[in-house]
């Protein structure tokens, strides 16, 4: 089956520090690859997304490329700012035989400090 | 203003009792989706609707209930034989055609006293 695995959090960095959260998947096909954000309390919010290999996500300053090769959508940003602080999940959706179903990893939790 | 609702942000039951969560949506968005958010285990997929009248389990159902007599809602109902209800339920919606993107609703939180 579909499956999202994301790094190990929390991740607490500095204001203005470049940020990674990796993320691998395994799925049969060709599926989209996703980043959410959740601010505390919230429901998620789309980040970016990617459809097919070798597409880079951006937006707000993050930034994720599909990689096919190696099964990866890591996120980045080059300098992060405390207002960044939330949880990320990476998630990626493939038809198949269920409409639009999208599989989350279990989320990284970036904390920045000042 | 457009968007998904979901009501009330916060709710609380006792045990053996059912309850309702509200997902509402103005968006005209075909497909529907509730979704359950535990502590270090992201979301898992309770049950999806793709059109009126129709639905389909998702990874978690048991426990759970659906309806979706008119397109712009799709309610859950929590029912006692649910185990570990306490969680924080996620409604989310997309529109048929589209590249996959979902829309998420601001979340419902339900504690079992």
């Amino acid at each position: 089956g579909n499956s999202v695995t994301q790094m190990e959090g929390p991740v607490t960095l500095s204001e203005e520090a470049f940020l990674t959260i990796n993320c691998t998947y395994t799925a049969t096909g060709y599926p989209s690859l996703f980043w959410y954000v959740q601010y505390p309390g919230e429901g998620l919010q789309l980040l970016l997304k990617a459809t097919k290999a070798d597409d880079k996500g951006s937006n707000k300053g993050f930034e994720a490329t599909y990689r096919k090769e190696t099964t990866s959508f890591h996120l980045e940003k080059g300098s992060v700012q405390v207002s960044d602080s939330a949880v990320y999940f990476c998630a990626l959706s493939y038809s198949g035989t269920s409409y639009g179903k999208l599989t989350f990893g279990q989320g990284t939790i970036l904390t920045v400090h000042p | 203003d457009g968007g998904i609702t979901q009501s009330p942000k916060y709710l609380f039951r006792k045990e053996g009792q059912n309850v309702t969560l509200s997902c509402e949506q103005n968006l005209n968005h075909d497909a529907m989706y509730w979704y359950r958010q535990d502590p270090g285990q992201g979301l898992r997929l309770i049950y999806y609707s793709q059109i009126v009248n129709d639905f389909q389990k998702g990874d978690i159902a048991e426990g759970y209930s659906v309806s979706r007599e008119k397109k712009e809602s799709f309610p859950l109902t929590v029912t006692s034989a649910q185990k570990n209800p306490t969680a924080f339920y996620l409604c989310a919606t997309q529109q048929v055609g589209e590249t996959d993107t979902q829309y998420f609703g601001p979340g419902t939180r339900l504690t079992v006293l």
